[in-house]
């Protein structure tokens, strides 16, 4: 069984370039988180998703970001107009769904490595 | 806001046993994990605990909550030189639904031979 799989590891964008990251989770895991990791910072959440819906986006900042996790492929989070101070670190973690509909186990992915130059 | 605090760095001697400390604010906490993270590397869950428990042991590893005080450690006993990494304290409040989880900024873990 497959880990959560997170392309491309490294991304290297001018500033007022686009960034798409893309997310895939586990096999059976229908609930998908981004995370944030900026230098010697712990990981911030961003928003969290399931198939075709956001369901708390409350991290995400408000502008030039979104996430999409559509019913067929990959979850995608698109950074429009990059700035330097969007070089970090990504990660995405997928869940299993519960009966309760709460899932308490996010599993990482290996994180897509932004830098803005 | 919610509030997750870890001491940055802690150094141990091979062998012995390591102890990294927790504390957060929020009293609705439902879930409290513990992470590790490799350099260049995605975070790793090692394990979580209830907050009706106060304690958990897999293996080397144990965990402590301590609620009143909002306080949890992780013990790793035989602390051994693959252990090096940053450990990330992390909490959630389910509330119902499977929000984000909270970080600490992380423990470095550094082992003297």
């Amino acid at each position: 069984n497959a880990g959560v799989m997170q392309n491309p590891r490294h991304l290297v964008r001018r500033r007022g370039q686009e960034a798409r990251l893309r997310c895939s989770p586990m096999k059976g895991h229908s609930h998908v988180y981004w995370y944030r990791q900026l230098p010697e910072e712990g990981l911030k959440f961003m928003v969290y998703l399931q198939k075709e819906n956001i369901i708390d986006e409350s991290g995400m900042p408000k502008e030039r970001f979104s996430a999409e996790f559509p019913k067929e492929g990959p979850s995608i989070l698109r950074i429009q107009q990059v700035v330097r101070g969007d070089s970090a670190a990504y990660f995405c973690a997928s869940s299993p769904r519960s009966g309760t509909g709460f899932s308490y186990e996010q599993y990482f992915g290996p994180g897509t490595r932004l830098t803005v130059t | 806001g919610e509030d997750v605090e870890q001491s940055l760095f802690l150094s141990v001697r091979e062998g012995d046993s390591s102890v990294i400390n927790c504390t957060y604010t929020d009293s609705s906490s439902t879930y409290l994990y513990w992470y590790k993270q490799e350099p260049g590397a995605g975070l790793q869950l090692l394990t979580y605990i209830f907050s009706n428990m106060d304690m958990k042991q897999d293996q080397r590893l144990t965990v402590l909550l301590n609620k009143k005080d909002k306080h949890l450690s992780l013990r790793i006993a035989d602390t051994q030189t693959g252990d090096s990494a940053i450990y990330f304290c992390a909490e959630n409040d389910s509330g119902g639904g499977a929000d984000g989880l909270t970080f600490g900024k992380g423990t470095h873990l550094i082992i003297q031979p």
